[in-house]
């Protein structure tokens, strides 16, 4: 089965800096898609970008990016310029492209000091 | 606008109690899933559904029953609750063109 870990349970970045989550995953398929969710404290579930893993392009979202590394297995979130409102949970995430299996990291939970 | 609702938001119950938790969405998405959140373990897919009168088993569906009779709910039965099955609960549906999933709001699940 799929796996999804993330190594960093707490990252901590200041404000206006740059910071970058880690994820990586184990399967087996050749097509699927990675995603990296937010959870603020209002516990809702924000997608935050979206990568399918047949595009060679790393997906960019003003200032989120990803570092997409499909021989690796990893997939690393880059927040750069950090703000306040960015502080919350993030989870990475990997669904199948076959069966459409979901499975997630435990998260990492980011502070931002000002 | 678009969303998932999902209801109750908060519940406290006691074990044994057969209790269901509605989901329901606007969008009309093919694609439901649910999910519980425990620390730690980030969220584990309990079971989702592919269209209408069509569900399949996630990574932890012992304990729990769904069903897929339209297409725009897809309730959570938990015939007879158990402590183990505190969590937090959140319904998702996918759209398929960009496949970003929606999430409700969460229900907080509490089983004395």
């Amino acid at each position: 089965a799929q796996t999804v870990t993330q190594s960093q349970p707490e990252m901590s970045v200041q404000e206006a800096e740059t910071v970058t989550l880690s994820c990586t995953y184990d399967t087996s398929e050749s097509d699927y898609y990675l995603f990296w969710y937010k959870q603020p404290p209002s516990r809702q579930m924000i997608l935050v970008i979206r990568q399918e893993a047949y595009k060679q392009q790393n997906a960019t979202e003003n200032r989120f990016s990803v570092n997409f590394q499909k021989a690796a297995k990893s997939f690393s979130l880059k927040i750069s310029d950090s703000q306040l409102g960015d502080a919350a949970m993030y989870f990475c995430a990997y669904r199948s492209a076959i069966n459409n299996d979901m499975r997630f990291g435990a998260g990492t939970r980011l502070t931002v000091k000002p | 606008e678009a969303q998932v609702t999902q209801n109750p938001r908060y519940l406290i119950t006691v074990t044994g109690k057969k209790l269901t938790v509605t989901c329901s969405q606007n969008m009309n998405h093919e694609y439901m899933s649910w999910y519980r959140q425990d620390p730690g373990l980030g969220l584990r897919q309990i079971y989702y559904s592919m269209n209408v009168e069509v569900t399949d088993k996630g990574d932890v569906p012992e304990g729990y029953k769904v069903s897929r009779k339209e297409k725009r709910n897809f309730p959570l039965i938990l015939e007879s609750p158990s402590p183990n099955q505190t969590s937090l609960y959140f319904c998702a549906s996918i759209q398929p063109s960009t496949d970003t999933q929606y999430f409700g709001p969460g229900t907080r699940l509490t089983v004395l």
